[in-house]
């Protein structure tokens, strides 16, 4: 069975700073790997995935995750953030032939001005 | 747009009442999920469905909980006797076969249900 691992619930950054979002997966075998962007009262968008070849993957708005087998890890990050990204975040694992995604717990991402 | 829809977005209802829950697939997707989320969690996966077979089903959805995608197109998921642990997000989601394989999903707003 795959799982998620996202550390820490809430994460808040200065605008501008470096945000950091972590991820950790479960999976033993090859995994497809996805970042969701939730703003309240909304449903998921899709900001990156990672299915196969490079294992850094650019995403919408400015976001992008490096796929690390060695680490099982997954984590997003993005240079300098936004004000318009104080949202939930969620990392979700899913493998080929499987039916559904795995989800983590999901951060809540705070921008302070 | 074109993409997946739910409706309602909110609904209220109080304990022991049935409410139905729609979803409209973005029209070339022969793949439709469905998933709750409550507060603080993620979604959590508990139907889906290829053109109108319903496939698998989690142990999260009870025997209260019955989905149906008649034609392949639209899907409902109805709850009877509801209780106040139903509430949260219904959460639908789309997606091709080919593209389904690699996990690739495509998720609606979702409906909000409250049970008092």
């Amino acid at each position: 069975a795959q799982s998620v691992t996202q550390l820490g619930s809430h994460v808040s950054v200065s605008e501008g700073a470096l945000v950091l979002l972590r991820c950790n997966y479960s999976s033993s075998v090859p995994p497809y790997l996805f970042w969701y962007v939730q703003y309240p009262n909304q449903g998921l968008q899709l900001l990156l995935k990672y299915t196969t070849g490079a294992t850094l993957v650019k995403g919408i708005n400015g976001f992008e995750a490096e796929f690390k087998k060695s680490e099982t890890s997954f984590h997003l990050t993005k240079p300098s953030a936004h004000m318009s990204d104080a949202a939930e975040y969620f990392c979700a694992v899913s493998v080929w032939g499987a039916n559904n995604l795995f989800f983590g717990t999901g951060t809540r991402l705070t921008v302070i001005p | 747009d074109t993409g997946v829809s739910q409706n309602p977005r909110h609904k209220i209802t109080k304990r022991g009442q049935n409410v139905t829950f729609r979803c409209d697939p973005i029209s070339e997707h022969n793949r439709l999920y469905w998933y709750r989320q409550t507060l603080g969690q993620g979604p959590e996966f508990l139907t889906y469905f290829q053109n109108e077979a319903q496939l698998e089903k989690s142990r999260l959805l009870s025997d209260r909980f019955s989905a149906e995608r008649p034609k392949g197109s639209f899907s409902t998921l109805e709850i009877q006797r509801t209780e106040q642990g139903d509430s949260a997000m219904y959460l639908c989601a789309s997606s091709l076969e080919s593209l389904a394989g690699r996990g690739e999903q495509f998720f609606g707003p979702g409906t909000r249900l409250t049970v008092l």
